[in-house]
């Protein structure tokens, strides 16, 4: 039933190190996917966004990658940093239903000093 | 600014009790949005808003009511409280349709209001 998966709830990552988190969908319809990150006891915070056309977005130490015949989706953080600690919400939507954003469970990163 | 605010932070309800849950925007923002986290889960849609007077449900809507009076308000009812609505709700806010591709569309959360109904 879930369209979009993030199936490692978990990921533990060296300071310095890459931190490569995975997201998964399985409807075609979806045009445009983002990452949100969210600390504990604050709502979540738009990170960065991939359009369809595209198979790569960076942002600084953020890239996310678009597989399409896949279904999957990635988000780089290069280097990790401690202040990355959070859980990332992998999210889908289609462009002309707005109101059909459709959230994965979230990883929880740890980036480890 | 304050962004998106909520409240209560933290509640708990017996079954059956009922309550409003706060949101309150700043960003002088057209689209209003309700969600609630459920653990191991993604967000999921409530209700959603496109202007002060105009609603309509999202994925979730059921046991759940909300007005917009105004642009800035955006309250989220509860009538008979079940276990079931024991969860973290979410309330956001952007400026143009969420997930349209724009940078305008980004959603702005607020903080959380966790809930927990017994």
């Amino acid at each position: 039933d879930q369209q979009v998966k993030q199936n490692s709830p978990s990921l533990s990552v060296q300071e310095g190190r890459i931190s490569i988190l995975n997201c998964d969908y399985t409807n075609s319809m979806f045009d445009y996917f983002l990452w949100y990150k969210k600390y504990p006891a604050e709502g979540p915070t738009f990170l960065i966004s991939i359009s369809s056309i595209k198979d790569k977005n960076e942002d600084g130490r953020f890239t996310v990658f678009l597989n399409k015949s896949a279904k999957h989706l990635s988000l780089h953080i290069v280097p990790s940093q401690p202040g990355d600690s959070a859980v990332y919400f992998c999210a889908a939507s289609r462009k002309t239903s707005y109101d059909k954003v459709i959230f994965g469970p979230g990883t929880s990163l740890s980036v480890i000093p | 600014n304050a962004g998106v605010t909520q409240t209560p932070k933290f509640r708990i309800l017996k079954i059956g009790q009922s309550m409003t849950l706060q949101c309150t925007q700043d960003m002088n923002h057209n689209y209003m949005y309700w969600y609630r986290q459920d653990p191991g889960m993604g967000l999921k849609l409530i209700y959603y808003s496109v202007g002060a007077g105009i609603t309509d449900k999202g994925e979730v809507p059921n046991g759940y009511n909300v007005s917009r009076s105004t642009t800035e308000d955006f309250p989220l009812r509860l009538e008979l409280a079940a276990p079931s609505q024991t969860s973290v709700y979410f309330c956001a806010s952007s400026y143009a349709p969420a997930g349209q591709g724009l940078l305008a569309e980004t959603q702005y959360f607020g903080p959380g209001t966790r809930l927990l109904v017994l």
